[in-house]
């Protein structure tokens, strides 16, 4: 069973940078899986960061695209998240998911959605 | 980019009723569409992928349709642990995005 789990600071201040982790168990980082960030402002809806293949390739929302930096750690088996110059409006719940865009043609295993349980960040002084 | 509109925003309804969700696409998204659940607290959950397919573990009174620009969610008998918010999210070109979300209450 694939488990996801994020972690990092839950306070950081205005101006400074957001770090998370996403440490995954029971698949490879390197499998054929599209890693994803999703964040949801509190009382807000989802918004999509961004996501990265094992290759390194990633695609980023542009609305988010100046300072978002998504990066995988294959030693780890870890995704990463960094967000630069963050303000009060980053302020979400974070999380990692897997293949937000799931075709037909997958596998089963790679068809199971899988989130982790989500991490509160604060931005504020 | 592609904007997702779901309608309506709100709405209340009881158990037993059929409830329809309704997504509209800014442009084509062809079947590239995935429905969510989601319940206060708690992570989303996939109901939904390529617009009509069933995920694996979900009743089968959860059914989606549509392509193109317009997509539905349909609850057949809506069961008290159905009361929750739900998301579209088009996977058909970069950025994704989600609807802003349906909230269904208890009437």
């Amino acid at each position: 069973q694939v488990q996801l789990q994020e972690s990092g600071p839950g306070l950081v201040k205005p101006s400074g940078t957001l770090s998370l982790t996403c440490a995954v168990s029971g698949d490879s980082i390197s499998s054929d899986n599209w890693w994803t960030w999703v964040r949801q402002p509190p009382g807000k809806g989802l918004e999509w960061i961004g996501e990265i293949y094992h290759s390194g390739r990633t695609n980023y929302n542009p609305s988010l695209k100046s300072r978002v930096t998504i990066s995988v750690d294959k030693s780890k088996n870890q995704i990463s998240l960094k967000l630069n110059s963050v303000t009060a409006a980053d302020t979400a719940v974070y999380y990692c998911t897997r293949d937000l865009g799931v075709d037909p043609s997958y596998s089963s295993d790679r068809k199971n959605d899988c989130w982790g349980q989500g991490i509160l960040v604060t931005v504020s002084s | 980019d592609i904007q997702m509109t779901q309608s309506p925003s709100a709405m209340s309804a009881s158990v037993g009723d059929r409830v329809t969700i309704t997504c509209r696409a800014s442009q084509g998204i062809s079947n590239h569409l995935v429905w969510f659940q989601q319940k206060p607290g708690k992570v989303p959950k996939r109901l939904i992928y390529a617009a009509s397919s069933l995920q694996s573990g979900v009743p089968s009174r959860f059914s989606g349709s549509g392509s193109g620009t317009e997509f539905t969610l349909t609850i057949s008998s809506l069961q008290p642990e159905d009361f929750a918010t739900y998301y579209c999210l088009h996977h058909n070109s970069y950025p994704y995005s989600f609807g802003q979300g349906t909230k269904l209450e208890i009437k």
